[in-house]
């Protein structure tokens, strides 16, 4: 079984300044990992995933994440963040081998950008 | 193209009445998934479906039941509404399972009192 943990349920940053998302996962087998986004009254967005290769990854908008697999980690970063980052992020795992394709989610992490 | 559409965005149901939760997707997407979303604990997948015809369970699916008749609706019925099916339900698609990425809708927003 796999299970998803983010470690901060919010997150209160000033616009310009650095953030950091954490997220740690358990699985006993291999998994892909994900980061969705959600804007106030919406659906997920994927905002970014690891599947294989270089462990850093980044999304259009400016965030990266590092998998770290010693640490079984997939912490989401943004040097410099913006009040239109205001949302609520989502870490997810999806086993390799999974029929279905189903993700399991942590619990949400709230950033709250202020000016 | 719409993507993943869902009706109603709100409902209020009394304890024990049923009622039936909507998805439609237009991009011919095989894979479809129903989360509910509860206040601190993410996501939880209650039920999804590989094809028409085929549905499956997943974490918590109790007190609910899909049908996947065609490819492009997966509707999510709740029988005999309980308080602790109060939740924001959304619903997912993705092509296949090589494909990394689910496209969610909107939302519905329940309330059962």
């Amino acid at each position: 079984a796999q299970s998803v943990t983010q470690l901060d349920s919010q997150v209160p940053v000033f616009e310009e300044a650095p953030v950091e998302l954490r997220c740690n996962y358990s699985s006993s087998v291999s998994v892909y990992l994900f980061w969705y986004v959600q804007y106030p009254n919406q659906g997920l967005q994927l905002l970014l995933k690891y599947l294989s290769g270089s462990t850093l990854v980044e999304s259009i908008n400016g965030f990266e994440a590092e998998f770290n697999k010693s640490q079984t980690s997939f912490h989401l970063r943004k040097p410099s963040v913006h009040i239109s980052d205001t949302a609520e992020y989502f870490c997810a795992v999806r086993p390799i081998y999974n029929q279905g394709g189903k993700l399991i989610f942590g619990q949400g992490t709230e950033l709250s950008v202020k000016p | 193209n719409a993507g993943v559409t869902q009706t109603p965005k709100f409902r209020i149901l009394k304890i024990g009445q049923s009622m039936t939760l909507q998805c439609t997707q237009d991009m011919n997407h095989n894979y479809m998934y129903w989360y509910r979303q509860d206040p601190g604990m993410g996501l939880k997948l209650i039920y999804y479906s590989v094809g028409a015809g085929i549905t499956d369970k997943g974490e918590v699916p109790n007190g609910y039941n899909v049908s996947r008749s065609t490819t492009e609706d997966f509707p999510l019925r709740l029988e005999l509404a309980a308080p602790s099916q109060t939740s924001v339900y959304f619903c997912a698609s993705s092509p296949d399972k090589s494909s990394y990425e689910q496209y969610f809708g909107p939302g519905t927003r329940l309330t059962v009192t």
